[in-house]
């Protein structure tokens, strides 16, 4: 089974603060992504992955970084969290190169910034 | 440009109704998948279906059916006889067009299955 896991389930952080969110997949999957949920906007993306160091801009990337050093590792970094950033985010993972993979879901980190 | 509408925000229920939730889609690509996730409150998204563009059959998994028709875009999923366990958050999505590789997801139904 593909298991995709977060570092935290729940996190509270400091307006100003840094803010580190991991997420690591065990299924050798090229492509790997981070999503932000919010009510009634569904999922919104914020930056993919299709490769080791290679990253693109999602729908959102304003105020958001991101970095995959290696392949099953894919951090999103809020250089200074404000309180607009509360959300919960999603990891996922996907193989590349077919349009008929789905993605696989992490459990999530529900991060509160006050 | 790609869309998915899923225009019912919440649905409540009694048990064992059947419930529809709706999904409509805009895409330019010929070929496309279409699928539906899960999100029980525990919050992982648990993938349940997908379609391609080319079978329009509609699809029958226990108390689960979904409807395609690509004449008017639309991708239901009825739940039959619904339970409590029944209750989530249900997302519609479309796979990437070109040059993409995240799938397009709806802005999700939450559906409350009362006992």
């Amino acid at each position: 089974d593909v298991k995709v896991t977060q570092s935290s389930r729940y996190l509270v952080k400091r307006t100003g603060e840094k803010v580190f969110l991991e997420c690591v997949q065990d299924m050798d999957h090229e492509n790997m992504f981070w999503y932000r949920q919010d009510p009634g906007l569904g999922l919104r993306l914020i930056y993919f992955s299709y490769d080791v160091k290679m990253k693109e801009k999602g729908d959102i990337p304003e105020g958001y970084s991101v970095s995959r050093e290696k392949k099953e590792r894919f951090s999103l970094i809020l250089e200074s969290a404000s309180t607009n950033q509360t959300s919960m985010y999603l990891c996922a993972s996907s193989i590349t190169g077919r349009l008929d993979y789905e993605q696989y879901f992490g459990p999530g980190t529900r991060l509160t910034v006050t | 440009a790609q869309k998915v509408t899923q225009a019912q925000t919440e649905i409540s229920v009694v048990e064992k109704e059947d419930v529809t939730l709706d999904c409509v889609y805009e895409t330019r690509d010929t070929t496309y998948y279409l699928f539906w996730y899960k999100q029980p409150p525990s919050g992982e998204l648990v993938f349940l279906i997908r379609r391609n563009s080319f079978d329009e059959q509609n699809e029958i998994s226990g108390r689960y059916s979904w409807n395609f028709q690509k004449s008017t875009s639309s991708f239901n999923f009825t739940i039959t006889a619904s339970q409590v366990v029944d209750s989530a958050v249900y997302f519609c999505a479309l796979s990437p067009p070109a040059g993409r590789r995240a799938l397009t997801f709806g802005s999700g139904t939450r559906l409350q299955v009362q006992p």
